[in-house]
């Protein structure tokens, strides 16, 4: 059954520090999302990504945040800057199609450590 | 206020027993979603439903979207059972569009042998 993969699974970086976190969609999926959660706290929306553009992002997705799909397969996460805060697991998460109840595919989730 | 309310926040339960997890919503959606999240964290969707009740196994999801509810059973309930329940919701928006998933807070379910 094809799943959503993300890589790496645990990051461990210095506040300040550039990282990219690493998603591979579903082949046949064409939007594309990143989620986070902080240790003990709800999931919440990062962005959304169609057609090679941002769809939706949310009050956290500052300008310190970007999404590219750098060719056909993956999509990644840039932090340019990392702060103490941005500690947290991030969700990748994928649908068929963007309409408001598409189901979305989660990818394992990778975990950022800013220390 | 939170827009997705669940509850009871923990549960401990017996092997056996049957099991309901409760969430309420104050936004109009389009659907909703539960999901399962074990420790190490991987999301897993278990139904998406938009009205009435769905059923996989032994679990079933029910909806009202009058009442703005949905609870979450598990009948027989096992040990391997054991995980965060989340609940989460395609917000409808009017005069606009968006697909991004509201969620709950989560119930963390311990099943003791």
């Amino acid at each position: 059954e094809p799943e959503v993969t993300q890589t790496p699974s645990h990051q461990v970086t210095q506040m300040g520090q550039e990282v990219i976190l690493r998603c591979v969609p579903i082949s046949n999926h064409l939007y594309f999302y990143w989620y986070r959660q902080i240790l003990g706290q709800k999931v919440e929306f990062l962005v959304s990504f169609y057609n090679n553009e941002i769809s939706e992002k949310s009050e956290i997705f500052d300008d310190q945040f970007s999404v590219e799909r750098p060719d056909g397969s993956n999509f990644t996460l840039k932090i340019r800057s990392t702060k103490l805060e941005d500690s947290a697991m991030y969700f990748c998460a994928s649908s068929r199609g963007g309409e408001s109840g598409d189901e979305q595919y989660f990818g394992p989730g990778t975990r950022l450590t800013v220390t | 206020k939170n827009e997705v309310e669940q509850s009871p926040q923990n549960l401990t339960a017996q092997e056996g027993e049957f099991i309901t997890i409760n969430c309420s919503y104050s936004v109009g959606i389009s659907a909703l979603h539960w999901l399962q999240q074990h420790p190490g964290g991987g999301i897993v969707s278990l139904f998406m439903l938009s009205s009435g009740k769905k059923k996989h196994g032994r679990l079933i999801a029910t909806i009202n979207i009058q009442e703005k509810h949905s609870s979450l059973h598990i009948t027989a309930s096992h040990p391997r059972d054991s995980a965060v329940y989340i609940c989460a919701v395609s917000p409808q928006w009017y005069g606009g569009a968006t697909n991004k998933l509201i969620f709950g807070t989560g119930t963390l379910l311990a099943v003791q042998p």
